[in-house]
């Protein structure tokens, strides 16, 4: 059976910064594809990233040039490397993996990140 | 970027109904395109994906249709389990965005 589980969230300031992690068991993160999904309060789904399985990745314009995705092969790990953040990024972020591109099966339970002053 | 839409916002149903959710995409994603069902405090679960094909341990009562820019989730008999809010997701072309989902509850 394949787990996936986040873990970073947390309270931060507008301006900041935070990092969110993606632990997967039964799933290996540099040999597939993930992406990172984000649902404000009360809000639908946003994709935010996916990283492809060779390691480039693409992104949503609205997170584009404030957030980083990557992996570590080692620890076999997916971040979310997330700056200069904004009230509307609050939400809960979600990580998501599959076999391909095109469908994500895997999803982990999700972590709550808060952008407040 | 591909804009995706949902029809409709929500419904009532009853169980037993056989229900229909609308997507369309404001562009052809051919049959890239996924259905999502996420319950209340829960994760997003992938029920359809390439348009009709049923992911595993998923009910035979969902079915996916469509091609090009309209498409449609089809619950055959309403169960208690499927009181939930329905997502689309295409994955043609980057940004894969979502539709803004269908809450479907009870009648």
């Amino acid at each position: 059976e394949v787990l996936l589980a986040e873990s970073g969230g947390g309270l931060v300031q507008p301006g900041g910064s935070l990092r969110l992690s993606c632990v997967p068991s039964g799933f290996t993160v540099s040999d597939n594809y993930m992406s990172w999904v984000r649902q404000g309060p009360g809000k639908g789904l946003q994709w935010l990233t996916i990283i492809y399985s060779g390691g480039g990745a693409d992104y949503a314009g609205s997170v584009k040039g404030r957030f980083t995705v990557s992996r570590d092969t080692s620890k076999n790990t997916l971040y979310l490397q997330m700056s200069d953040l904004r009230v509307e990024d609050s939400g809960i972020y979600y990580c998501a993996g599959g076999y391909t591109t095109s469908w994500h099966n895997f999803w982990g339970q999700g972590t709550l990140v808060t952008v407040s002053s | 970027d591909i804009q995706m839409t949902q029809s409709p916002s929500s419904l009532s149903a009853s169980l037993g109904d056989r229900v229909t959710i609308s997507c369309r995409a404001s562009q052809s994603v051919h049959n890239y395109l996924n259905w999502f069902q996420q319950r209340p405090g829960k994760a997003p679960r992938l029920l359809i994906y390439a348009t009709t094909s049923l992911q595993g341990g998923v009910p035979s009562r969902f079915s996916g249709s469509g091609s090009g820019t309209e498409f449609t989730l089809t619950i055959s008999s309403l169960q208690p389990d499927d009181f939930a809010t329905y997502f689309c997701q295409q994955t043609y072309t980057v940004p894969f965005g979502f539709g803004p989902g269908t809450t479907v509850d009870v009648k």
